[in-house]
């Protein structure tokens, strides 16, 4: 069956430090891919995608994530996080050969000290 | 604006008694679904739909059923709740298949 890992459940970084959050899907075949954010009390918003091309993509609040074919992954990364990137980040991967299935890691919680 | 419209936010009830949780969508699109949010599993879809009259289960369907009588409403219905159905529940759209989902802002239902 595919999965989605994200490997960090829990991270705590100070204000301006570097993040990188991992995500590892199981699937050998085409896939669309995702990262959504869910702020406390909140639902979930998309932050980027990545369905061909490129493979570094940009999205909103700074982030970008790196696909990285022959590694399965596609990690997330933002320069210099700040107390507002407080949330929960999920990572996303939608089989191209299949029915609409939207399929979600475990979430990690990021937590940003001032 | 365009959203996913979940209705009620919060609910209480006890086991056994049936209730639906409603969702709409201003988007007109084709594709929705509903998912669970349980810690530490993330989001588990339970039902989807890629059109009217046309649902399929996902990965956690026992226990719930849906219907899509109308392409904007896709409701969720818990015939007999149980407590292991506490969680926090979301509809999603989305305007084709393979794309971004958008999300509705849950509905935190409690069964006791």
């Amino acid at each position: 069956a595919q999965s989605v890992s994200q490997h960090n459940h829990h991270v705590i970084l100070s204000e301006a430090a570097s993040l990188e959050l991992g995500c590892n899907y199981s699937y050998g075949g085409t896939v669309n891919l995702f990262w959504y954010v869910q702020y406390p009390g909140q639902h979930l918003q998309l932050l980027l995608k990545y369905f061909s091309g490129d493979p570094l993509v940009k999205g909103i609040k700074g982030f970008e994530a790196e696909f990285i074919k022959s590694k399965f992954s596609f990690n997330l990364r933002k320069p210099s996080v700040q107390w507002s990137d407080t949330a929960e980040y999920f990572c996303a991967v939608i089989r191209m050969d299949s029915s609409y299935k939207l399929i979600f890691g475990s979430g990690t919680r990021l937590l940003v000290r001032p | 604006e365009a959203q996913v419209t979940q209705n009620p936010r919060y609910l209480i009830t006890v086991t056994g008694k049936k209730l639906t949780v409603t969702c709409s969508q201003n988007m007109n699109h084709e594709y929705m679904s509903w998912y669970r949010q349980d810690p530490g599993l993330g989001l588990r879809q339970i039902y989807y739909s890629m059109n009217v009259e046309v649902t399929d289960k996902g990965d956690v369907p026992e226990g719930y059923k849906v219907s899509r009588k109308e392409k904007r409403n896709f409701p969720l219905i818990l015939e007999s709740p149980s407590p292991n159905q506490t969680s926090l529940y979301f509809c999603a759209s989305t305007p084709r298949m393979n794309t971004e989902a958008f999300f509705g802002q849950g509905t935190r239902l409690t069964v006791v």
